[in-house]
């Protein structure tokens, strides 16, 4: 089993709607958890981090459930520039494990 | 690409050909790592660095060694290169939720 697994995707949405993305992760000795975006052909650039209390930053709600060991990205009124692929990553130790990524196609 | 750089961009290698794949901080940060990136796999680690002289195995570190001479500097080398060794090579720099990766190195080896 993958330490980080995500659904691929791809998630075709029109612009506007929301969406949701989960990942679980299998450790759970895991300390910090975070959601990347990558565009095609380029670096992963980190998105936002994940707190056990949820948190916001404008349209993306990012929550993180320990219980069941999963941690959810929302993004509201997708836009056409939201299209990429979204990572998630979990932190222990000294690593970083990322998920495979989740494609995301907003569609005018 | 905010503070790491990676050279080469691009590289060509032939089988059983070796090369050094270079990455650069401009920060003083002290955690450093290797991934590649495949198509399906996502990011695997290779080998990470969690300060100055360390160094440590990740998930796919066979066919690799690296190097962490300073704080600056980290480098992965492969002795003889394999066509599974076909990559896109990422560097990443962290301190705590400070993470930034440098722009990649795709390698093709023949």
């Amino acid at each position: 089993r993958k330490e980080v697994e995500q659904d691929p995707g791809p998630f075709n949405v029109p612009e506007g709607a929301t969406v949701a993305f989960n990942c679980t992760y299998s450790n759970s000795a895991s300390q910090s958890f975070f959601w990347y975006r990558q565009d095609c052909r380029k670096e992963p650039k980190l998105l936002m981090s994940v707190y056990s209390s949820g948190n916001e930053d404008g349209r993306f709600t990012a929550q993180l459930n320990r219980a069941s060991q999963y941690i959810s990205l929302l993004i509201r009124d997708s836009k056409l520039s939201d299209s990429a692929t979204y990572l998630c990553v979990v932190a222990g130790g000294n690593k970083l494990v990322f998920g495979a990524g989740t494609i995301l196609r907003v569609k005018s | 690409n905010a503070g790491v750089t990676q050279t080469p961009k691009f590289q060509v290698l032939k089988t059983g050909q070796s090369m050094t794949l270079q990455c650069a901080q401009d920060m003083n940060h002290n955690s450093m790592y290797w991934y590649r990136q495949d198509p399906g796999m996502g990011l695997r680690l290779i080998y990470y660095s969690a300060s100055e002289g360390t160094t440590d195995k990740g998930e796919v570190p066979n066919g690799y060694n690296v190097s962490r001479l300073n704080k600056r500097e980290f480098s992965l080398r492969l002795e003889s290169a394999a066509p599974s060794q076909t990559s896109v090579y990422f560097c990443l720099r962290q301190r705590g939720e400070t993470q930034y990766f440098g722009p990649g190195t795709r390698l093709l080896v023949l």
